[in-house]
């Protein structure tokens, strides 16, 4: 089983649109979980962290599940300018400092 | 608002060269890290950097690899003979380590290196 699972995609959604991304992790004992995303040969941007309670940042809801080991983003009112690659991350068991896993990522297109 | 910054940003070298990469990580950082993501694939960990020792390293950081701070504020990654696999975006990134949201890793623009 992957470290870190997503669906790839790709996503093509119109604007305005609602659009979810799922994604698993294989270790129980991961410490802090982020989304970020990464434009076209450009670095991972953060887009936020991911909170046991779930939190949400204008148009972006994450919510995290511990149970089942899953996370998952929510963009609400889709932009083009959200047309990126959405990177599950994870962070390794024992330290908040410690490296980070990736997903593979999920491209998200939005058109007009 | 404070970044990491790399160079350059294109390398391109021969088969056996060796090369550093360059990284001034956010200057109230304390760790910091290399991934590299060869093109199409994942963003994948190299090392992590801590007081001045490695705290952790990948399969992929042999001994062709090796890490630097020589000063405050740089922080090199070095490949002694560069190999065609070789070929990858670097990105460095820092964090905290101390405070709120002190775990959230920040990347520079990365350093595109080709071998031929």
């Amino acid at each position: 089983r992957k470290e870190v699972e997503q669906d790839p995609g790709p996503f093509n959604v119109p604007e305005g649109a609602t659009v979810a991304f799922n994604c698993t992790y294989s270790n129980s004992a991961s410490q802090s979980f982020f989304w970020y995303r990464q434009d076209c040969r450009k670095e991972p941007k953060l887009l936020m962290s991911v909170y046991s309670s779930g939190n949400e940042d204008g148009r972006f809801t994450a919510q995290l599940n511990r149970a089942s080991q899953y996370i998952s983003l929510l963009i609400r009112d889709s932009k083009l300018s959200d047309s990126a690659t959405y990177l599950c991350v994870v962070n390794r068991e024992g330290t908040s400092y410690g490296k980070l896993t990736f997903g593979q990522g999920t491209i998200l297109t939005v058109h007009p | 608002e404070p970044e990491v910054t790399q160079t350059p940003s294109h390398q391109v070298t021969q088969m056996g060269q060796e090369v550093i990469l360059r990284c001034v990580p956010i200057s109230n950082h304390l760790y910091f890290y290399w991934y590299r993501q060869i093109l199409g694939q994942k963003v994948e960990f190299l090392v992590s950097f801590y007081n001045n020792e490695i705290s952790e390293k990948s399969e992929i950081f042999d001994d062709q690899f090796s890490v630097e701070r020589p000063d405050g504020s740089n922080f090199t990654l070095k490949i002694r003979s560069t190999k065609l696999e070789d070929s990858a975006m670097y990105f460095c990134a820092s964090i905290k380590g101390v405070g709120q949201n002190s775990y959230e890793q920040y990347f520079g623009p990365g350093t595109r290196l080709t071998v031929t």
